[in-house]
């Protein structure tokens, strides 16, 4: 069973802040989706990472994918209130019985305060 | 592109009577979609894998003829909770995989059920 730790699982900052969002596992992933929720509402796909060792950028939001395709961070910079949402980081599973599942890490809810 | 839509986006029911869920996928065709549930402020939790065509596939502990998915176009796949109880109460959440390398999938907005 591939498991995903997310953390940290709370993340409360003032406005202007950074902050950094960590996903780690033993196991490899195929690909790894970050998504961000809103109360009420669906989760929202931000960005999809699938080399080793890649890096993306969205505005003030930076995605890193571990070389070993095990890891990844999001890396916020200056946070604003608008950030404020669950963050879910999610791996694929490159085939077998699992192919298409998504494994999701526990998420880390941020609030971003003004 | 890549929108899910889901009906209806709440829905209060009585115990003991069954609530249908629709999932489509609007702009592009899923041969598979997937059906979480979610519990306040944690993460989704898979309950079933839906293929097109064929029979769902069920995560372990969850009853296959209490959740019952049917898959039967491209665009659309059904949950429909039967013989509903308010343990059953929580935010339904379908996404659809598209079709391509990345494993990637889009959801929908989710389906509030309240079962009193």
């Amino acid at each position: 069973t591939q498991l995903l730790k997310q953390s940290p699982q709370f993340l409360s900052i003032q406005e202007g802040e950074n902050l950094t969002v960590y996903c780690n596992s033993s196991s490899v992933f195929s690909s790894l989706q970050w998504y961000r929720q809103e109360p009420g509402e669906g989760p929202v796909l931000l960005v999809t990472v699938v080399t080793g060792g890649e890096v993306k950028k969205l505005k003030r939001l930076t995605f890193q994918f571990g070389d070993a395709r095990k890891d990844s961070s999001l890396h916020i910079t200056a946070a604003q209130p608008g950030d404020t949402g669950l963050y879910l980081c999610a791996g694929g599973s490159a085939g077998g019985t699992s192919y298409g599942k998504l494994t999701f890490g526990q998420g880390t809810i941020l609030t971003v305060h003004p | 592109g890549a929108v899910v839509s889901q009906h209806p986006s709440w829905v209060i029911c009585k115990s003991g009577t069954s609530v249908k869920i629709e999932c489509r996928s609007l702009d592009f065709q899923a041969t598979t979609m997937f059906w979480y549930r979610q519990f306040p402020k944690q993460s989704l939790m898979l309950m079933a894998t839906s293929n097109e065509g064929s029979k769902a596939t069920y995560e372990q502990g969850v009853e296959k003829d209490k959740f019952l998915i049917n898959h039967a176009s491209l665009t659309l796949s059904t949950l429909t909770v039967t013989s509903a109880h308010p343990e059953d109460s929580s935010f339904y959440i379908c996404s659809a995989r598209f079709q391509g390398g990345k494993n990637e999938q889009y959801f929908g907005p989710g389906t509030r059920l309240t079962v009193t």
